[in-house]
């Protein structure tokens, strides 16, 4: 089966960068998954990716390694509107239902 | 609209009703999954659809559980003998098909008292 871990809350500055964690176990791996969900909203996509390496999209980044069952989400120059659960997610034993950890809350501070 | 929609938006019952949810996917995508969040917790797959065929149900809770999707488009999630346990946001997402990003509707919250 699949197991994730992220931190559960995070707090930064804005205009500050933050580094989100993600392990993950999982009896097959195809790519992995991180969704931006503000309170009360649905889910919305960021990043997916199945290669090791950092993906960049503009201010976001996304980094994977597969040997290490490891990935993170880079937030630069926060703004407020960042502020929000950052969800980790594995497709499940290589069927396409997703596995998602329990979201990691950011706080952006003035 | 261009993505996924979910009617109602807020469903209040009381324990033992019966409750139906809709979920509207974005045009010409053929899977479709319903997943459950409790309030502090990652959304946890229910069941997938692929065109009109349940692809897997093995996140049904229990048999009050059920969901339809007759004409390979819109699908019905169906809670039977509502239980205050049921209480959450229940979430559709839809995608072109296996292994492509599921993109979600903005969930149901289901409250039963």
């Amino acid at each position: 089966g699949q197991n994730i871990d992220q931190p559960t809350e995070m707090t930064a500055t804005e205009g500050a960068i933050v580094q989100i964690n993600c392990t993950y176990q999982t009896s097959g791996f195809n790519g992995l998954f991180w969704y931006q969900q503000h309170a009360g909203e649905a889910p919305t996509f960021l990043s997916y990716n199945v290669l090791d390496g950092l993906e960049e999209k503009g201010r976001f980044s996304s980094f994977l390694s597969r040997s290490k069952g490891y990935s993170y989400l880079l937030l630069k120059e926060l703004q407020m509107k960042d502020s929000a659960s950052y969800l980790c997610a594995v497709p499940h034993s290589g069927n396409t239902p997703l596995v998602f950890g329990k979201g990691t809350r950011l706080s952006v501070i003035a | 609209g261009a993505g996924v929609s979910q009617t109602p938006s807020n469903k209040v019952t009381e324990k033992g009703k019966y409750v139906e949810l809709r979920c509207d996917p974005i045009s010409g995508h053929t899977a479709l999954y319903w997943y459950r969040q409790s309030l502090g917790q990652g959304p946890e797959f229910l069941i997938y659809f692929q065109g009109t065929g349940a692809a897997d149900d093995s996140g049904l809770p229990n048999d009050r559980f059920f969901a339809v999707r007759p004409e390979g488009s819109v699908s019905t999630l169906k809670i039977q003998r509502t239980e205050r346990g049921d209480s959450a946001v229940y979430l559709c997402a839809s995608s072109w098909g296996q292994e492509e990003t599921q993109y979600f509707g903005p969930g149901t919250r289901l409250l039963v008292l």
